[in-house]
Parts: C-alpha cells; sequence; structure tokens
C-alpha cells in the first residue's frame, strides 16, 4: 500500500480564500484523523471518523473548519475563510481498530 | 483525562551513547502508549507501542521502551545512538475503552554528536 496520501504538500493563500486539503486513507482502515501542527501547541486533534462517520469534532477550533468524509477512500479538511493564524502543517492519519495510527506526509498551509 | 509530559525539549549525546527520552503520562484508565518519530518535513512513523501486554516494548531501530504503572512512566531508550537517529521524537497516549483519540506530548529534539 502506498500510505496515506495527502495533497497538497504546500499550499500558500490569501486571508480570506477558501482551502481544501484531501486525504485518501490506507485501504481497510477504519479511522480517519485530521492533526494540526504548529510550534505553539504541538499536535492537535481536530476530528476523527469511524467508518465515514464523524465520532468527535471537540477540536475543530471554529466554524471556519469543517470535514467530511464522503466515502472510505477519501476525506476534506476545509477552512473558509482562512486567517493567518491557521498556518500550519495538516496531518491526516489513519487505522484500524488497533489504534495504530499511519500519519501522511502532511500539508503544509500558509495564509498571508 | 488523557495527557503527556516529555521532559526535556531537546536532549543531545554522542554517536554510539545510550538514548534516554522521558515520558510520563496520565491516563483514567489503562492506556494505550505510543512513541512516534518525526524526520524534517515528513510525517510521523510509529517506532513502538504498549497495549496492555509485556511491560517491555520493543520497537524498530533498536528502541525500546518500558511502562512502569507505578511510575506512570513510558521512557524510550537505545543503548547505542547512530546519526540517523537525529529527529523528534513523540510519545502519546490513549485512554482504554472505546477511545481512539492520540494526545501527543509537546516532543524531544534528538541531536546526535558525532
Amino acid at each position: 500500500d502506498a500510505g496515506v496520501i495527502q495533497s497538497p504538500r504546500h499550499e500558500v493563500t490569501e486571508m480570506g480564500q477558501e482551502v481544501t486539503l484531501r486525504c485518501k486513507p490506507i485501504s481497510g482502515h477504519d479511522y480517519l484523523f485530521w492533526y494540526r501542527q504548529t510550534m505553539m501547541r504541538g499536535l492537535e486533534l481536530l476530528i476523527y471518523f469511524n467508518n465515514n462517520v464523524p465520532i468527535d469534532d471537540s477540536g475543530m477550533p471554529e466554524d471556519r473548519f469543517s470535514a467530511k468524509m464522503p466515502n472510505a477512500s477519501f476525506s476534506t479538511l476545509k477552512i473558509q475563510p482562512s486567517e493567518p493564524r491557521d498556518s500550519a502543517v495538516y496531518f491526516c492519519a489513519s487505522s484500524l481498530v488497533d489504534r495504530e495510527a499511519f500519519f501522511g506526509q502532511g500539508t503544509r498551509l500558509t495564509v498571508v | 483525562a488523557q495527557s503527556v509530559t516529555q521532559l526535556g525539549s531537546h536532549v543531545s549525546v554522542s554517536e554510539g551513547a545510550l538514548v534516554l527520552l522521558r515520558c510520563n503520562y496520565s491516563s483514567s484508565v489503562p492506556p494505550y502508549l505510543f512513541w512516534y518519530v518525526q524526520y524534517p518535513n515528513q510525517g510521523l512513523q510509529l517506532l513502538l507501542k504498549y497495549t496492555s501486554a509485556a511491560t517491555l516494548v520493543k520497537g524498530i531501530n533498536g528502541f525500546e521502551a518500558e511502562f512502569k504503572k507505578s511510575e506512570t512512566s513510558f521512557h524510550l531508550t537505545k543503548p547505542s545512538a547512530h546519526m540517523s537517529d537525529a529527529a523528534e521524537y513523540f510519545c502519546a497516549v490513549i485512554d482504554g475503552g472505546s477511545n481512539y483519540k492520540l494526545t501527543f506530548g509537546k516532543g524531544t529534539l534528538l541531536t546526535v554528536n558525532p
């Protein structure tokens, strides 16, 4: 398997624009996670899905953030409108019931 | 609530020396514990995990960790450091039961000097 695939790897956008981050989990994994990494706050869980259903979105910062998982092989994280404080590395991860999470390479988002 | 404390944001060792990275956790139920490694501009890679089986867990690249319930610790060790071990290391915890939320420590940057 190619592992968890995220796109794009880098995104630079202007404040106020909509940003969409994409993730393809490992085939057969039941759980999908979105994390954000910043120098100040470290690694934070934003939301996770089980069998395409959102289970816990308590880490989503505010209504500007939304995540969807329309099928078992695809998920998106959308920020609308984007703000400079959203600049971070966003990771997608997937796992089986054993809780062993496999991470993608991340998307480095810069909002100017 | 689950939490993780990593003692020392930066550890520097000489090549061939012992590596010891410290992690203490807080969990209301028997936890799952993990160590991940992150190389520059890369994602996180699992080194090892504890899931209530043997308390001494062996992982990849010669790393191991020991679960000590009485000390609520899960320290990571490697007998002899290699230059290629230079990276950032994260300890993480999941409360047991039906929880799947990984809570990470702040990370420890390991530098290996020649």
